[in-house]
């Protein structure tokens, strides 16, 4: 089974903080994503990556940064945390190398910002 | 603008009888149809796909619709159990590879 984990649970942060929110898949996956859940809005994609060192902008990247420095990790960085943050954020991967293919998601990290 | 729209928030249904989800999209760049199902404090778990060379895809007690012309696809669970109580969400990829579109979600209520 694949196997994603994310780093914590639940996370409570100040407004202005560092934020780094970690993923770990143990499939050996080329692609790893991460989206935000919020309410009626579905989940949306922040970015993704398709290679170590690798990424690309999803849909709302602004507030955003993202680390790839191996295959199974990839780190979601708030560089300065806003109460328009607080989000449940979910990390996936999936095989890659090739199109129509499933996503395996985390449990997700529900963050707080204050 | 959400390409891909659920447009009911939650759906009730009595156990034993069929769930009806629904789901629309805008891009007739989409060709490829997931449903996924989460249960809360989980990450979303894949339930079933669609290509869009087909117009049914069944597993078990999903099955999955798809009308291109109308830009619809539903999701049919028959018979309907209380552990299928979970929130489901509709997406769409296209020629963008492996980015996924998803809908906002519904949440099914299957009453004992």
């Amino acid at each position: 089974d694949v196997k994603v984990t994310q780093s914590s649970r639940y996370l409570v942060k100040r407004t202005g903080e560092k934020v780094f929110l970690e993923c770990v898949q143990d499939m050996d996956h080329e692609n790893m994503f991460w989206y935000r859940q919020d309410p009626g809005l579905g989940l949306r994609l922040i970015y993704f990556s398709y290679d170590v060192k690798m990424k690309e902008k999803g849909d709302i990247p602004e507030g955003y940064s993202v680390s790839r420095e191996k295959k199974e990790r990839f780190s979601l960085i708030l560089e300065s945390a806003s109460t328009n943050q607080t989000s449940m954020y979910l990390c996936a991967s999936s095989f890659g190398g090739v199109l129509q293919e499933t996503q395996y998601f985390g449990p997700g990290t529900r963050l707080l910002v204050l | 603008d959400q390409q891909v729209k659920q447009n009911s928030p939650s759906l009730s249904v009595q156990e034993g009888r069929i769930s009806i989800l629904n789901c629309d999209y805008t891009n007739s760049m989409f060709d490829y149809f997931l449903w996924y199902k989460k249960y809360p404090a989980e990450g979303p778990t894949f339930l079933i796909s669609i290509s869009s060379i087909k117009d049914k895809n069944e597993d078990g007690r999903f099955t999955v619709f798809l009308n291109k012309s109308a830009k619809h696809l539903s999701l049919h669970i028959v018979p309907s159990q209380p552990g299928d109580s979970a929130v489901y969400f509709c997406a769409a990829t296209g020629n963008a590879g492996n980015m996924l579109t998803f809908g906002g979600g519904t949440r099914l209520m299957v009453k004992p």
